[in-house]
């Protein structure tokens, strides 16, 4: 089955870039959507098909995807921006949903 | 406004069954596939299930594969997860959640429920 990788945590001081990586066989061939989930609240979409963002989305939230590695950057982090992030794909040889293992982002 | 409310989570003994529901709203819901993703306590997101808008199509994790079944009523605009033969493991905050795209499917997961919570324990 198709693994999404992602590191445990980063850390980041205010109003530096974060940048968030989900790694996969051949990721690129694949669209990545990434979640934002603050503690006790449901995930919530900050960035769809690779790069693209849902409205409301502040757009210091970007995302490429090259190769192996899917990336969330976040621009200027704010204090509000700590959470868990969680990348998702498809995989269409087994007809699941993928989740990364989440990444705790940490603002200093 | 899109809404999804999930209900029917409890405590339940390994080895027996529960259904969970999701009422939508502010949508019209047969055209949208729909999904159900769990979330243990203090871990990551799992799949759990989808379905498509006309219920042709039915997914499901290996893990859950024989013992869930999901389902909907279009006219009740409901979604439904029956749960049997459930397992510790099973325990988790169980989220729906809508496709994002009308008559489609694959696609990323617009909005989310608050969830329900399931406890397998003696």
């Amino acid at each position: 089955s198709y693994v999404l990788t992602q590191p445990p945590s980063v850390s980041v001081a205010p109003g530096q870039t974060a940048r968030i990586t989900c790694g996969g066989n051949n990721i690129e061939s694949k669209s990545v959507h990434w979640y934002q989930q603050k503690p006790g609240q449901a995930p919530v979409v900050v960035v769809y098909d690779d790069s693209d963002r849902p409205s409301g989305i502040p757009e210091r939230f970007s995302g490429s995807n090259s190769g192996n590695t899917a990336t969330l950057t976040i621009s200027r982090v704010e204090a509000g921006d700590e959470a868990d992030y969680y990348c998702q794909v498809w995989d269409s040889s087994s007809d699941h949903v993928v989740f990364g293992g989440g990444t705790k982002l940490t603002v200093l | 406004e899109v809404q999804l409310v999930e209900s029917g989570g409890d405590l339940v003994q390994p080895g027996r069954s529960l259904r969970l529901s999701c009422a939508a709203s502010g949508f019209t819901f047969d055209d949208y596939a729909m999904y159900w993703v769990r979330q243990a306590p203090g871990k990551g997101l799992e799949w759990v299930s989808g379905i498509s808008w006309n219920s042709g199509t039915i997914l499901y994790a290996d893990s859950v594969k024989g013992r869930f079944t999901i389902s909907r009523d279009n006219a009740k605009n409901s979604l439904y997860l029956q749960m049997n033969s459930l397992r510790a493991e099973d325990t988790a905050l169980y989220y729906c959640a809508k496709d994002s795209r009308a008559s489609s499917w694959s696609n990323w997961f617009d909005p989310w429920g608050q969830g329900t919570l399931v406890t397998v324990s003696s």
